[in-house]
Formats: C-alpha cells, structure tokens, sequence
C-alpha cells in the first residue's frame, strides 16, 4: 500500500531564504509525481507534475525533483516571499488499480516571515 | 478561462439529512475527481469519472455516490449524513484520465450538525 509522508510538517523562514521541502514514498511504481500548494480554506493549485521518468522539473523560482528508486522528491523554493506561505502537498500516482487516483501526504506549512 | 467551479461553497445540513455538491470541470476536461478533505485526515479520494463513467471509487461507503452528466460537470450525493462527514469537498479536473495535472476547484465545506 502507497504510503507518501512529508517533513516537516511546518516551516518557518525568514524572506529571502532558500528552502527545501521533502516527500517520501513507499512504493516505487509510480507514474508521477505532483506537487500542490493549499491556501488556508482553498482548493490546491498544481505547482509542477514530475513524470517517472524524469528527474526533475522546474518552474520559475520552484524546483521539484525525483529520485524514483529511493523513494523521494524534493521541492526547492529560491529566494522565498511571503506571498509563497501555504501548504505544500506532494501526491503520487501510483500503478495497480486505477490511475490519477492520488495519494497525498500529509502536507508541510510553511510560513516565510517578512 | 474559468476554472473547476464548485457549487455551493458552504452548506450546513443536519445528521441524516442528504447533501448535494456540484463540480463544473475546466471545458474541455471530460474526466472529474472528488476528494474529501477532512481535519487530520488529509486529502482522501472519493470517486474518478471520465465519459460518464464511474471508473473508480475510494474506500467509502455506497452512501457516498455521485454521477457525470453529458456536459461532464458532475454531481456528488451523501446521503444519510453523519457528523464525521464534515468536511472540504474538493473537485479536480483533467484534460485526460491518465498522467495529466489535475486541476482543483475551491471546494464546499460541508458542515453536518
């Protein structure tokens, strides 16, 4: 059973800074990989979709990559803003069953500090 | 161009009663998805339709169903509500079922006292 975990579950940074977020899943049959941000009481806003057959993909000051065979993806934000605080939540789809059945993890709740 | 709308925002019903929430897809997406977002239970999915099809359904009970119409917004029902189905309703769509973005609406919060 696909299992997708985030840390850490919160954030704190002062603007400016460069950070990390990090998912890791259980299972490796995955055809991607999407990376969504949340605004408090909103719907989610695809951020990037990585393939599983790719590395990494990148969009503006957002960098998300994927390594597949240990199980993990990272989404790195240059020069963050406060404009960039909401939860951040990595998805996977998994092979067996249906497909763009997404499993979530848990989110991580960044807050970048002015 | 418009977004996944959903329909209502907020609805409050009592235990036992029935919900009814609606999702209109991005044109020209055919394919539509629910998900329940409930406090710390994180994004859980509920039901995938593509073509009018149900093509898959989460671990919920069959009080939980829904429908896609020939203009593929969708329709999802709850019926005989209890307090733990309070919750965010989120709607996504895609231009495709397999490998493709999916697109979310803002969601309904359904509140049941």
């Amino acid at each position: 059973k696909q299992e997708v975990t985030q840390i850490p579950a919160a954030l704190s940074v002062p603007e400016g800074e460069n950070l990390v977020l990090n998912c890791s899943f259980t299972d490796s049959a995955i055809y991607n990989l999407q990376w969504f941000r949340q605004d408090p009481g909103k719907g989610l806003t695809s951020l990037l979709l990585i393939q599983s057959s790719q590395r990494e993909q990148t969009s503006g000051r957002l960098n998300a990559s994927l390594d597949k065979s240990s199980g993990r993806s990272t989404l790195y934000i240059a020069a963050s803003q406060p404009g960039d605080s909401a939860t951040y939540l990595c998805a996977v789809d998994s092979y067996g069953g249906a497909t763009n059945k997404l499993i979530f993890g848990t989110g991580t709740l960044l807050a970048v500090q002015p | 161009e418009a977004g996944v709308t959903q329909s209502p925002t907020h609805l409050i019903k009592t235990r036992g009663q029935q919900a009814t929430l609606r999702c209109s897809p991005i044109s020209g997406h055919t394919s539509v998805y629910w998900y329940q977002q409930a406090l710390g239970l994180g994004l859980q999915f509920l039901l995938w339709y593509d073509e009018g099809e149900e093509r898959n359904r989460g671990n919920f009970p069959p009080r939980f169903s829904g429908r896609q119409f020939p203009n593929y917004s969708s329709e999802l029902n709850v019926n005989a509500l209890e307090l733990e189905d309070s919750a965010l309703y989120l709607c996504a769509s895609s231009f495709r079922p397999y490998n493709e973005k999916l697109f979310f609406g803002s969601g309904t919060q359904l509140s049941v006292l």
